[in-house]
């Protein structure tokens, strides 16, 4: 099993829907949880970090379940530019310095 | 001001080559990251270093020799470069608090065609 796996993708959706993504990890002691975003040809950048809690961001609601090791990544009304990248990012264990990234999932929004 | 930069943004080589490539941040971080992202897009941890100090060496062939002079530069520095070194390289820096990793700064990446 992978350390991180995500739904692999592309999601292609019109411009208003509503598109959720997932996320599993294998280490039940990871500490943190992030979903970054990438563009073509662009370095990742935060799109947001995932508490425990939930937490929402405009459009993008993120959840984590510590029970069943997954985090989620909901975008709602969907629009053109957030055509891109999702990458779900894990940091596997306390005091370490490793991240391990998913490979992603790749997003289509059309007109 | 760009907060983590690398140099230079486009390398093309011949194999057996030696070449370099430098990173700077001015977050003011402890921790520095370089990573790879080869042609099906996975991003894969090659180094971290915090304060100066290698902590994660991920099973990375020896050619490759991190150096971090102080704690806002990481340079890669590459030796007997393959084929299959071809690929997008990343350096990143974050605050890691009480031994947890907080948001990753990358820079815009350095494309690395090896011939």
């Amino acid at each position: 099993r992978k350390e991180v796996e995500q739904d692999p993708g592309p999601f292609n959706v019109p411009e208003g829907a509503t598109v959720a993504f997932n996320c599993t990890y294998s280490n039940s002691a990871s500490q943190s949880f992030f979903w970054y975003r990438q563009d073509c040809r662009k370095e990742p950048k935060l799109l947001m970090s995932v508490y425990s809690s939930g937490n929402e961001d405009g459009r993008f609601t993120a959840q984590l379940n510590r029970a069943s090791q997954y985090i989620s990544l909901l975008i709602r009304d969907s629009k053109l530019s957030d055509s891109a990248t999702y990458l779900c990012v894990v940091n596997p264990q306390t005091g370490g310095f490793k991240t391990i990234f998913g490979a992603g999932t790749r997003l289509f929004v059309k007109a | 001001d760009t907060a983590v930069s690398q140099t230079p943004k486009y390398l093309v080589t011949q194999m057996g080559n030696d070449k370099s490539i430098k990173c700077e941040q001015n977050l003011g971080h402890d921790t520095m990251y370089w990573y790879k992202q080869d042609s099906k897009k996975f991003l894969k941890i090659m180094f971290s270093y915090n304060n100066k100090e290698l902590i994660i060496n991920e099973t990375v062939p020896n050619r490759f020799s991190p150096k971090s002079p102080d704690k806002a530069h990481l340079n890669l520095h590459i030796n007997s470069l393959e084929l299959g070194d071809s690929a997008v390289y990343f350096c990143a820096s974050s605050q890691v608090v009480s031994g947890v990793t907080d948001t990753q700064y990358f820079g815009p990446g350095t494309r690395l065609t090896v011939l």
